[in-house]
């Protein structure tokens, strides 16, 4: 079993729908919680990075984790074609330096 | 602010051969990390360097080496290529201000393919 899992999709949805993108993982040592947003042929780019639980907000994206569930969620608001891509999420441990364990991606595709 | 630059962007080589990438970080950044990403398995840690000095691995055999520079710029070196590590490689840097994770950013990536 890994340690981070995410569906990998494809998610398909209309522009303007509200998306929701999740990953549970195993890892109680987690504290760090990132999701980052991946075009085709680019590298990940760092989109909402959390310490701990809570929510954060940052324009149309909220992220929001649940450690007593180990789970954390990305909302994307008023979604736009511009928002098709692959969506990761990443954790790291206390100490772990910049050893993130990803999870395998989410394809999204915002439709006209 | 110039991003993280990878060199080459694309490489193509033949099983046994060896191969080297090449990263420049963000001008300030003193942390390189590097990842493979593939279809397969995603995107897996392989090492990250601080100071010229490896201060974490993942779980990659020996014919995956890196370095870093007194510049923070880095290397990372596959000897005796196999088939299965044909993927993309990443390079992220970070500002390293501590030893705890910070937000890291990544390049393009070099996309290796051994034939």
């Amino acid at each position: 079993q890994k340690e981070v899992e995410q569906d990998p999709g494809p998610l398909s949805v209309p522009e303007g729908a509200i998306v929701s993108l999740n990953c549970t993982y195993s890892n109680s040592a987690f504290q760090y919680f990132m999701w980052y947003r991946q075009y085709s042929r680019k590298g990940p780019e760092l989109l909402m990075y959390t310490y701990s639980s809570g929510n954060k907000e940052d324009g149309r994206f909220t992220a929001q984790v649940d450690k007593s569930s180990k789970y954390i969620s990305l909302f994307i608001r008023d979604s736009q074609p511009s928002d098709s891509a692959t969506y990761l999420c990443a954790m790291s441990a206390v100490g772990g330096g910049n050893k993130l364990t990803f999870g395998t991606g989410t394809q999204l595709k915002v439709e006209l | 602010k110039a991003g993280v630059t990878q060199t080459p962007r694309y490489l193509i080589k033949t099983r046994g051969q060896q191969v080297t990438l090449s990263c420049s970080p963000i001008s300030g950044h003193r942390s390189v990390s590097w990842y493979q990403q593939t279809p397969g398995q995603g995107l897996q840690f392989l090492f990250e360097y601080f100071s010229e000095t490896q201060r974490n691995k993942g779980n990659f055999p020996g014919r995956f080496s890196g370095r870093q520079f007194s510049n923070s710029r880095s290397e990372m070196n596959v000897s005796t290529l196999e088939l299965g590590d044909s993927a993309l490689y990443l390079c992220a840097s970070s500002l390293a201000s501590s030893t705890e994770n910070e937000k890291l950013f990544f390049g393009s990536g070099t996309q290796l393919s051994v034939l």
